[in-house]
């Protein structure tokens, strides 16, 4: 169980345009998903926080306009990489928890690795 | 959330056992203790987690000091598949924390 999936697995796109990378939870409603970006030989870093049916939580330093999340139910969150330059090249990683039900792990989806060119 | 101290790199042995060391001295009395692994350009893993007492499943085992400055991680017998970064973290019982994630240590099993 608490299965985490993320769509697409890569994904190359030209500068100036938006990628879309979608995070959903499979057997179990995730009341809040989080977000991470990983450069090459780097640790995740956390992004946002997202909780379903509100506005996500930014980390600092993080731009919210940049980087659009929406978390419109309790299976799905998605975030967009607007007018991306290469420098947004990386691999971005979704997890995803629950409030209902007993104190659990998070579960992480296996990444999106983006490629601008 | 407390920090955490890992060595960067170990190697192990394929069919040793492989002890991953962790110190957490500033771990407060509701924050538990968690192990992921990443494998390459992969998510990072579940592995196992625990708050005082020592635990073990089917992958690994946790041995926590009765201090709880720190831990260690079990693989009793490493394949070559156990290859990856290994992170430690202290998370507070709450399902709204996010997870945040230290250097942590590679680990190498080598044939």
């Amino acid at each position: 169980g608490a299965v985490v999936s993320q769509h697409p697995s890569w994904v190359i796109c030209k500068s100036g345009t938006s990628v879309k990378i979608e995070c959903r939870s499979l057997d179990f409603q995730a009341t809040t998903m989080f977000w991470y970006r990983q450069f090459p030989k780097q640790s995740l870093m956390l992004m946002a926080t997202s909780n379903e049916g509100s506005k996500a939580t930014y980390e600092q330093g993080v731009e919210k306009d940049k980087f659009l999340i929406n978390h419109a139910s309790l299976t799905l969150s998605t975030l967009t990489v607007t007018s991306a330059h290469p420098e947004d090249s990386s691999f971005y990683i979704c997890s995803a928890t629950t409030t209902r039900g007993l104190f659990s792990p998070l579960h992480f989806g296996n990444g999106t690795r983006l490629t601008v060119t | 959330d407390a920090k955490t101290t890992q060595p960067t790199s170990m190697d192990c042995a394929e069919g040793r056992a492989a002890n991953l060391p962790c110190n957490h001295s500033t771990i407060s009395g509701n924050e538990y203790v968690y192990w992921y692994r990443q494998i390459h350009s992969q998510g990072p893993q579940y592995i196992i987690h625990g708050l005082k007492n020592n635990e073990t499943n089917e992958m690994a085992s946790l041995i926590i000091t009765e201090d709880r400055k720190s831990s260690t991680l079990i693989l009793p017998h490493a394949t070559l598949r156990d290859t990856a970064v290994y992170y430690c973290i202290v998370r507070v019982a709450d399902n709204n924390n996010d997870m945040r994630f230290g250097a942590g240590t590679r680990l190498t099993v080598k044939p």
